[in-house]
Order: C-alpha cells, then structure tokens, then sequence
C-alpha cells in the first residue's frame, strides 16, 4: 500500500539555528498536508500542498512540494522554543481520500 | 469553533474484554479516520470511513472493526483486547483539506 517515509526521526536544534524535515512518498500525491503535535497533545494542521513544485511560507516556516508530488519539506529558519513539537507529513493519494501520516519527525530546541 | 469529540480521556480494559472507543464530530464531514500512535512509529491508519456505513481498511486493522452508522460519528472497537493494543487512539475528520484531530484516548489493556 501506499506509504509516507518521513526523515528524520529526531532532530535536537540550538535555538536560533534551522531546522528541515523530510517526507517522501511512494506514491504520487494528490497533495500534502503538514501537522504539528505539541507534546501532550494532538495534531494540528499547519499547511496542505496541493501544486507539483508549490511553496508555501508560514513566518519562519517554508513548505515544498516536489515537482513529481512524491516529495515535500518543511524548513523553520531560526528555531524558537515554542516550535518544539512533532511535525507531521500525511499524503492523500487514494480516491476516497485516506490520509498517511509519516512517522514524524521530533524537534527539540535547546534554549 | 469545529469540535472532534472521544468518548474517553483515558480507559483501562483487561484483556479479552470488547472495547468500545467513540468519536463524534460537529462539522459535517464525510471523512473519519482512526489512528493509533506509539513511540517511533508515528501514526498509523486504521480504518477509515468516507461515507456513512462505507469503511475502508487502513494498514493495521487486525483485531479491530468499526461502525458508521451516521455521519457524524465513528466508533472502534476491539473485539477481544490483547496488551499489544495498549496505545494512544486518536480519531480525526475532514472533508477535502484539513483534518481536525480529537483529544485522544490513551487505552491501557491489562
């Protein structure tokens, strides 16, 4: 079936540096969503991708979605601690509109 | 303000019981989905429903079922509890874009 590979899975940033996520699928999208998990909490949608090669910005925050619509990334310039969290990748690729998250990818920022 | 309610915060069965895990939602979305997490591998699909009484398997539905009987809500249920389905269960709903995520329900099968 279809599956969303999302590296890293762990990624400890001083505050102020950068950080990227990756997600790849291994199938073509149909578009790309992007999530964030607090710790304690539940998912919260940031940004759907829906154009082969679109970006997308949110502040500090920069999406992609690959010009295939099999790949996507989200980079935050100049961390903050509030950005800690889990940040999610889910591709919808089916017809009926099943959703595949990655597996996520762990953020923490020293302050 | 959009609203996925779960039944329960927090549940503890024994094995071999049925679990019921239910989740309602105010928006009138055809898309319901069940995930559960666990530590290192993320979310995982289990089923999802795009219409009332349609259900879809997602990639671990083994061991559980479940029940759209109306639009808004969407049930789960363990049909036998084992330990290994100890686990954070997390329903969602959407219609084309975003889907809004309920609290949780962290299930402990002892």
């Amino acid at each position: 079936g279809q599956q969303v590979m999302q590296i890293p899975q762990y990624q400890h940033v001083q505050e102020g540096e950068d950080f990227t996520t990756y997600c790849n699928s291994s199938t073509t999208l149909s578009n790309i969503q992007w999530y964030k998990q607090r710790p304690g909490g539940h998912p919260v949608f940031l940004i759907q991708l829906v154009k082969s090669g679109e970006v997308k910005k949110q502040k500090r925050l920069t999406f992609q979605f690959g010009e295939a619509k099999k790949n996507s990334s989200l980079h935050i310039t100049a961390t903050q601690t509030t950005d800690v969290g889990t940040y999610f990748c889910a591709g919808r690729g089916g017809s009926q509109g099943n959703l595949i998250f990655g597996k996520g990818t762990k953020l923490s920022v020293k302050p | 303000d959009v609203k996925v309610t779960q039944s329960s915060r927090y549940l503890v069965k024994r094995t071999g019981e049925k679990v019921f895990l239910e989740c309602v939602q105010d928006m009138d979305h055809e898309n319901m989905f069940w995930y559960r997490q666990d530590p290192g591998l993320g979310l995982r699909l289990i089923y999802f429903s795009y219409d009332v009484k349609m259900k879809e398997k997602g990639d671990i539905p083994e061991g559980y079922s479940v029940s759209r009987e109306k639009k808004e809500r969407f049930s789960l249920i363990l049909e036998s509890a084992s330990t290994n389905q100890t686990s954070m269960y997390l329903c969602a709903s959407s219609r084309n874009t975003e889907a809004f995520f309920g609290q949780g329900t962290r299930l402990t099968v002892v």
